[in-house]
């Protein structure tokens, strides 16, 4: 059974840093593209970053390149979002996926 | 960037009856297309990939149909369980979602 489990969200001020984790198992995470996405509060559905197979190559949405890095420990099958400046509008539930396989979530608040 | 936009925003149906949601590409993504279904408080759940194929699993009622710019949705039957929000997503340059079809009962 595929499990994706999502960790690492939490309440932080404006400016701060959180760190994701995306631990899976019963999936060869190593043979696929992995991404983030995330939902704020009541709205859709956006792409924010992807990394390629062999970790050589990252893409990220316009609002947070340069803030964000997205990384890969294929050995481990966990997959990272660092992300740094945090602002109000990064508020969401920030979801680890590939395709078909996605967790469930883990839930980011900036707030003061 | 590839915009995604989707049509109608939202949707009111009966049981039976045969719901059509199109998604449009601002580029040509070919068939690189998917379609998700997300219910309250849950994770997307993929339906359709490669615009067409239906993920094994996943009911026939669901259909997808288009490729280049144009792309269909289809439930040809609505159940009560398609109470959701319907979400296109282009895969050729990057990943970009269309903005959502809430479909809900009449």
């Amino acid at each position: 059974e595929v499990q994706v489990v999502e960790s690492g969200g939490g309440l932080v001020q404006p400016g701060g840093s959180l760190r994701l984790s995306c631990a899976v198992s019963g999936f060869r995470i190593s043979a696929y593209w992995m991404s983030w996405v995330r939902q704020a509060p009541g709205k859709g559905l956006e792409w924010v970053a992807n990394i390629k197979e062999d970790g050589s190559e990252q893409n990220y949405v316009g609002s947070v390149k340069g803030r964000f890095t997205i990384t890969r420990d294929n050995a481990k099958s966990t997959v990272y979002l660092q992300m740094n400046s945090l602002r109000v509008e990064d508020t969401a539930v920030y979801y680890c996926a590939s395709s078909a396989i996605w967790g469930q979530g883990t839930m980011v608040t900036v707030s003061s | 960037e590839i915009q995604m936009t989707q049509s109608p925003s939202s949707l009111s149906a009966s049981v039976g009856d045969r719901v059509t949601i199109t998604c449009q590409a601002s580029h040509d993504i070919k068939n690189h297309l998917n379609w998700y279904q997300q219910k309250p408080g849950k994770a997307p759940n993929l339906l359709i990939y490669d615009a067409s194929n239906l993920k094994t699993g996943v009911p026939s009622r669901f259909s997808g149909s288009g490729s280049g710019t144009d792309f269909t949705f289809t439930i040809s039957t609505l159940q009560p369980e398609d109470i959701a929000t319907y979400y296109c997503q282009q895969y050729v340059s990057l990943v970009t979602f269309g903005p959502g079809t809430n479909v809900d009962m009449k």
